[in-house]
């Protein structure tokens, strides 16, 4: 199984541009999420999906649109980045049902200039 | 969601057991005390949890007080490999899912 998987792993943007950070599971989980971890900071919730066909925001939304696009899909949109969007993100599922653990990916580095 | 609380840093001699603790006195009945550790930038990786009793794995154990405000992670035998960012999250069930709020974490250094 490859678990939580992200693409692209690295991106430079120009301020402006817009993009999508793709994430897929294959652990049939029910909950994904997006997160951004700025430099020697924790990470911060952007937006969770408990199922397919729901989202919910989380702590840092804005500048951002997701999708949920089936069970194994989650992305994560740009529609204008700005440089306060420098980050690396992080994709994480989680079964649910009961209290289980979340399982990450390995990370997109974003550098917007 | 409870708020945690964790020192910024520890240094924990190899082939010690390593002991982080972590303050979360709002935490509620239903609220599960998670913890998290991310090496190097790579992605958080799951330790432990629970909710009142004392939990053990492979990897660690973690106690919780009786008044469940408080927690520790204890790595019996730390190891190099064992530095690190420990993050301890306080989840409830919301929305149809859990919600994982990390802090700061506790950057673990263990020395040679």
């Amino acid at each position: 199984n490859a678990g939580v998987t992200q693409t692209p792993k690295f991106q430079v943007l120009k301020t402006g541009q817009s993009m999508t950070l793709q994430c897929a599971q294959d652990m049939n989980h029910n909950s994904m999420y997006w997160y951004r971890q700025d430099p020697g900071m924790g990470l911060r919730l952007i937006y969770y999906s408990a199922s397919e066909g729901t989202t919910d925001k989380g702590e840092v939304p804005n500048g951002y649109n997701v999708s949920r696009l089936n069970k194994r899909e989650f992305s994560l949109r740009l529609e204008s980045a700005a440089p306060s969007q420098t980050s690396v993100y992080f994709c994480a599922s989680s079964r649910d049902r009961d209290s289980t653990e979340a399982f990450f990916g390995q990370g997109t580095r974003l550098t917007v200039v | 969601d409870a708020k945690t609380t964790q020192p910024p840093s520890m240094d924990c001699a190899e082939g010690r057991a390593a002991n982080l603790p972590c303050n979360h006195s709002t935490i509620s009945g239903n609220e599960y005390v998670y913890w998290y550790r991310q090496i190097h930038s790579q992605g958080p990786q799951y330790i432990i949890h629970g909710l009142k009793n004392n939990e053990t794995n492979e990897m660690a154990s973690l106690i919780i007080t009786e008044d469940r405000k408080s927690s520790t992670l204890i790595l019996p035998h730390a190891t190099l490999r064992d530095t690190a960012v420990y993050y301890c999250i306080v989840s409830r069930a919301t929305s149809g899912t859990y919600k994982y709020i990390f802090g700061t974490g506790t950057r673990l250094k263990v020395l040679a």
